[in-house]
């Protein structure tokens, strides 16, 4: 069965370095999100991307965030300068053109020291 | 503004004690309501998808409804492998989830 994957697991990086996420959505999907969860905490939108361009961001993706599809399996996002309160739990969901249901990978662990 | 909660935090079960979780909701324009399946360090695991008021499915042990401010997910005679967080996220028309902060079950054997 299709399967959304993301790469690292884990990812270990000191304050004010950049990190970079990596997703490969279901290959046949449009849509493609971002999601974070602080441990013990809501699972919260951070993105939307289609058609090569954001449709939806939340507060949260300010300016020290970044999406990107360099080439057409994978989708990739960019912390340029990570903060204490970075760390977190990051999920990538992709979904068909037709269906609402979105699905999500097993996720990126971060953790900024 | 948009508010999704579930009830109760947390819940313990006896194998084979039957229960249900719920999901609440306040929100503008609502397109959907999913149940997903989350175990610990791993991501969400889609389970149903409801779109109008009094539609149900089932899938094993479980069934989900749907009313117009909230959804129930009842578990029936649960085994010890259904221990999970279960999330309720609600899909607005911004295209965007809106998660609920789970209820963790844990199932006894």
């Amino acid at each position: 069965e299709p399967e959304v994957t993301q790469t690292p697991s884990h990812q270990v990086t000191q304050m004010g370095q950049e990190v970079i996420l990596r997703c490969v959505p279901i290959s046949n999907h449009l849509y493609f999100y971002w999601y974070r969860q602080i441990l013990g905490q809501k699972v919260e939108f951070l993105v939307s991307f289609y058609n090569n361009e954001i449709s939806e961001k939340s507060e949260i993706f300010d300016d020290q965030f970044s999406v990107e599809r360099p080439d057409g399996s994978n989708f990739t996002l960019k912390i340029r300068s990570t903060k204490l309160e970075d760390s977190a739990m990051y999920f990538c969901a992709s979904k068909e053109g037709l269906g609402e249901t979105q699905y999500f990978g097993p996720g990126t662990r971060l953790l900024v020291l | 503004e948009d508010q999704v909660t579930q009830s109760p935090e947390a819940l313990r079960l006896q194998e084979g004690e039957s229960s249900s979780l719920n999901c609440s909701y306040t929100v503008s324009g609502l397109r959907g309501l999913f149940w997903y399946r989350q175990d610990p360090g791993k991501g969400p695991e889609f389970l149903f998808t409801l779109y109008s008021a009094g539609e149900e499915k089932e899938k094993e042990r479980l069934k989900a409804t749907l009313t117009k401010k909230e959804s129930f997910l009842h578990i029936t005679a649960p085994k010890p492998e259904d221990s999970a967080t279960y999330l309720c996220a609600v899909l607005l028309y911004g295209q965007n989830f809106v998660f609920g902060p789970g209820t963790r079950l844990s199932v006894l054997p």
